[in-house]
């Protein structure tokens, strides 16, 4: 176990829709960091907050959206969805903003049907 | 941004033999390289580490190698086992601080 908690563990849900990935760090940890992984495909890193500020961003589409509250768990919204979302969603935490090691979440897997 | 290759794609060995797996690396200033394991279905976990100040670490059958001149660094299994067989991803953090991988190699220990 790595200590860091994601749910729900599967989502199926319509094209069009709306949902919310929940991601709970290890304990100190102040960085989030949320990775998409399409079926064999690689950790496509999409967001990272620190201590509540976003930090760094990378392809994430606009109809995608982070936040992380002060409790520093972090909520990753996707909206309009679309066939092609379906992936398995990481969230990973680390104790600094990058050059320490990252604790993965056992993922998200999201069906778009 | 930071952008990180990583070759090969695929890699089957047989048992006992060694693995050697390369990546690349854009950002100058990364300073932090890790190496991450998927097994089939599950999340990915660290296995080996190194920072920019390091040319080398060792932990029982995995090395890992930093040549920072020319930004690369490679991942080395001795001695491999079925149970090595996983998606080995790897990784660095550069100066936006997020940590950019490698798009994965696939390796296949036979008997």
């Amino acid at each position: 176990d790595s200590g860091v908690t994601q749910t729900p563990k599967h989502l199926i849900t319509a094209t069009g829709q709306r949902v919310t990935l929940r991601c709970s760090p290890r304990s100190g940890d102040l960085s989030v960091y949320w990775y998409q992984q399409s079926l064999d495909q690689g950790l496509q890193f999409l967001i990272q907050y620190y201590n509540g500020e976003e930090r760094a961003k990378g392809n994430i589409l606009e109809r995608f959206s982070a936040q992380q509250f002060p409790d520093l768990h972090s909520e990753l919204n996707l909206s309009s969805l679309e066939l092609g979302d379906s992936a398995l969603y990481f969230c990973a935490s680390s104790a600094n903003w990058g050059n320490t090691e990252a604790f993965f979440g056992q993922g998200t897997r999201l069906t778009v049907v | 941004g930071e952008n990180v290759e990583q070759h090969p794609s695929t890699l089957s060995v047989q048992e006992g033999d060694s693995a050697v797996i390369k990546c690349t690396y854009s950002d100058s200033a990364s300073n932090y390289f890790p190496w991450y394991k998927q097994e089939l279905g599950k999340r990915p976990q660290l296995i080996i580490d190194i920072r920019s100040n390091v040319g080398e670490k060792k932990d029982q059958r995995i090395a890992v190698t930093l040549n920072k001149t020319a930004k690369h660094f490679s991942l080395h299994i001795t001695e491999t086992q079925p149970e090595d067989s996983a998606v080995y991803f790897c990784a660095s953090t550069g100066t936006a601080s997020k940590l950019t991988f490698g798009t994965g190699t696939r390796l296949q220990v036979t008997l």
